[in-house]
């Protein structure tokens, strides 16, 4: 069963406007990362941000974590339309070489 | 850098038909991991290998056969080819296992796979 589970599914804004996107996951992990994924292409790694860890900047990427509730949220600043993707967490779970993807939120920015 | 590369890049088979996905990666790295991706459902795992001479599996391993045949090659085999094997999939590299801290991802651009 897949680990993260991505809120929304599809998120639509204006360009300049900041989106932020969430991730909802069921183990306790080592961390927890996010990828971009552009249509017809393969991931792009983002940001990864460990268990100890509750807050990690890049850029305009903002990623927080919350162990106590099993949560991280993804935002990104001032949107661009190169910004339009999808957007996908995924964990590591402690004790284990795999790592889980969630769903994905499709993020759309409008001129 | 070619990074991960993956062949085809399209494939059409018939039911029953068997075919070999092959990825080979230029990093060194000793991880490798395929995925198939389908509408609605993201990434999941199917086989990955850890190191070089081991293969485990992951969340939706049946129907599918792997081999790491050296360091830089990681093939997924399709033994008996299904409509629910129609999916896009995808090959990823990492410099060590998970757990030893390589978990940022490489990954390839895709083999968009259609059984009929």
């Amino acid at each position: 069963s897949q680990q993260g589970e991505e809120d929304p599914q599809a998120l639509s804004i204006q360009e300049g406007e900041n989106a932020t996107m969430n991730c909802s996951y069921k183990t306790s992990i080592n961390n927890l990362q996010w990828y971009r994924q552009n249509s017809g292409r393969g991931l792009v790694h983002l940001i990864l941000i460990r268990s100890n860890e509750r807050e990690k900047h890049s850029g305009r990427l903002r990623v927080t974590l919350d162990t106590s509730k099993k949560s991280s949220s993804l935002l990104i600043t001032a949107s661009r339309a190169a910004d339009t993707a999808s957007y996908f967490c995924a964990t590591l779970a402690n004790r284990d070489d795999k790592i889980i993807f969630g769903k994905g939120t499709r993020l759309h920015i409008l001129p | 850098n070619a990074g991960v590369t993956q062949t085809p890049k399209f494939q059409v088979l018939k039911t029953g038909q068997s075919m070999t996905l092959q990825c080979a990666q230029d990093m060194n790295h000793n991880s490798m991991y395929w995925y198939r991706q389908d509408p609605g459902m993201g990434l999941r795992l199917i086989y990955y290998s850890a190191s070089e001479g081991t293969t485990d599996k992951g969340e939706v391993p049946n129907g599918y056969n792997v081999s790491r045949l050296n360091k830089r090659e990681f093939s997924l085999r399709l033994e008996s080819a299904a409509p629910s094997q129609t999916s896009v999939y995808f090959c990823a590299s990492s410099e060590y296992a998970a757990r030893q801290g390589g978990e940022k991802l490489f990954f390839g651009s895709g083999t968009q796979l259609s059984v009929l």
